[in-house]
């Protein structure tokens, strides 16, 4: 079964505006963490974001925020204020605990911010 | 301090041959972790070790298999190249902590086999 999915096409957003990027998973452990990543054109794994599942408040890295609804098992991505420098691929994942436990990764999201 | 290194960052290679990567942590970090990426199959986990050690293991061939030093730098070998090993290759590498680690990725390696 597909542990997190994103399925939102290709995103536009006009540069300086917000955008949000979808992300669902599925778990039945009560303790996981959740990570986005952006992948430029370059390769590169940037982390972006940390929400863990016990966390009381929404993540926030500056213009980055999580909005973590866990009972719809939603941790969706917000980008304020869009730079032409977001343009990339997103990536939404999440770790779970166990001893097999490992970073699982949604099949990504891209992002063409406009100027 | 000095990101997650890969070298070699792009290698062409033929069917048959075998190839090793290498990959350097942050300093400090302990575990490392592989991951192949495809157009196809998005980023699959390869393997993770911790101190020396295979923690944790993806589901890929025998041909797939990696190492870890004691300076936590690691190397992951595949033997017997198919077409379908072209891939970007990712290294991460995460410092212990008590909750659920980070991980920091390198710039990849660029496998093209022919």
């Amino acid at each position: 079964a597909q542990k997190i999915t994103q399925t939102q096409p290709g995103m536009f957003v006009q540069e300086k505006e917000a955008v949000t990027l979808d992300c669902t998973y599925d778990t039945s452990d009560p303790s996981y963490g959740l990570f986005w990543y952006k992948q430029p054109s370059s390769g590169e794994m940037i982390f972006l974001i940390y929400q863990g599942s016990y966390d009381q408040q929404n993540a926030t890295e500056g213009r980055y925020s999580l909005n973590f609804q866990k009972a719809r098992k939603s941790a969706n991505l917000v980008i304020s204020a869009s730079q032409l420098g977001d343009s990339a691929m997103y990536f939404c994942a999440m770790r779970e605990t166990g001893a097999n436990s490992k970073l699982t990764f949604g099949k990504g999201i891209t992002l063409s911010v406009r100027p | 301090k000095a990101g997650v290194t890969q070298t070699p960052r792009y290698l062409i290679k033929t069917r048959g041959q075998q190839v090793t990567l290498s990959c350097s942590p942050i300093s400090g970090h302990r575990s490392v972790s592989w991951y192949q990426q495809t157009p196809g199959q998005g980023l699959q986990f390869l393997f993770e070790y911790f101190s020396e050690t295979q923690r944790n293991k993806g589901n890929f061939p025998g041909r797939f298999s990696g190492r870890q030093f004691s300076n936590s730098r690691s190397e992951m070998n595949v033997s017997t190249l198919e077409l379908g090993d072209s891939a970007l290759y990712l290294c991460a590498s995460s410092f212990p902590t008590t909750g659920f680690e980070t991980q920091y990725f390198g710039p990849g390696t660029r496998l093209l086999v022919l």
